[in-house]
């Protein structure tokens, strides 16, 4: 089955400065990738997607990702970090009808924003 | 507006007991998913459903099963209930294609005493 791996459990940054969240994925396919985020208490919000058209994908909130085959990434990156982007973000593979639409989530990356 | 709904928020169970989450969404979605979700640990999949009367392990099955009767609602049944399967549960579905959006419920966060 796929899988993603989520590089760093935790990142912390100052605001204003770039944010980093790393995201590795393995897949018989070619698989549809999404970021989600969570803040406290709160439920679960689409980031972005890829889905095989532009490898360099734009969500929400200033996030972007990239998509590279040759190293089975899907970083999350912000130019600028916000104290409100301080939650869960999770990475997702799905490999859709090649897997009977599994959907498997990494273990999640805690943004900290510092003041 | 979407919805998938879960029967419950907050629960709580004996250990041994037979407890039943129910999950039911409104977007005639193909797919549908149980998650459990414990800080450090992301969402593990328990088992999803792509048809009705169709299911799939998933990480986690042990000691959980799911029943899928009709496309709209999609059932995760603990057989004994033990102190280890204390966690949140998630719903979610997705219709068919390429890059669907998923939509879950509210959670269910279970508590077994």
């Amino acid at each position: 089955a796929q899988s993603v791996t989520q590089l760093d459990s935790h990142v912390s940054v100052s605001e204003g400065t770039p944010v980093l969240l790393r995201c590795n994925y393995s897949s018989s396919y070619s698989p549809s990738l999404f970021w989600y985020v969570q803040h406290p208490n709160k439920g679960l919000q689409l980031l972005l997607k890829y889905t095989s058209a532009a490898t360099l994908v734009k969500g929400i909130n200033g996030f972007e990702a990239e998509f590279k085959k040759s190293e089975t990434s899907f970083h999350l990156t912000k130019p600028s970090a916000h104290m409100s982007d301080a939650a869960e973000y999770f990475c997702v593979v799905s490999e859709g009808v090649y897997n009977n639409n599994d959907m498997r989530f990494g273990a999640g990356t805690r943004l900290t924003v510092k003041p | 507006d979407v919805k998938v709904t879960q029967s419950s928020r907050y629960l709580v169970k004996r250990t041994g007991e037979k407890v039943f989450l129910e999950c039911v969404q409104d977007m005639d979605h193909e797919n549908m998913f149980w998650y459990r979700q414990d800080p450090g640990l992301g969402l593990r999949l328990i088992y999803f459903s792509y048809d009705v009367k169709m299911k799939e392990k998933g990480d986690i099955p042990e000691g959980y099963s799911v029943s899928r009767e009709k496309k709209e609602r999609f059932s995760l049944i603990l057989e004994s209930a033990s102190t280890n399967q204390t966690s949140m549960y998630l719903c979610a579905s997705t219709y068919t294609g390429v890059g669907t959006e998923a939509f879950f419920g509210q959670g269910t966060r279970l508590t077994v005493v």
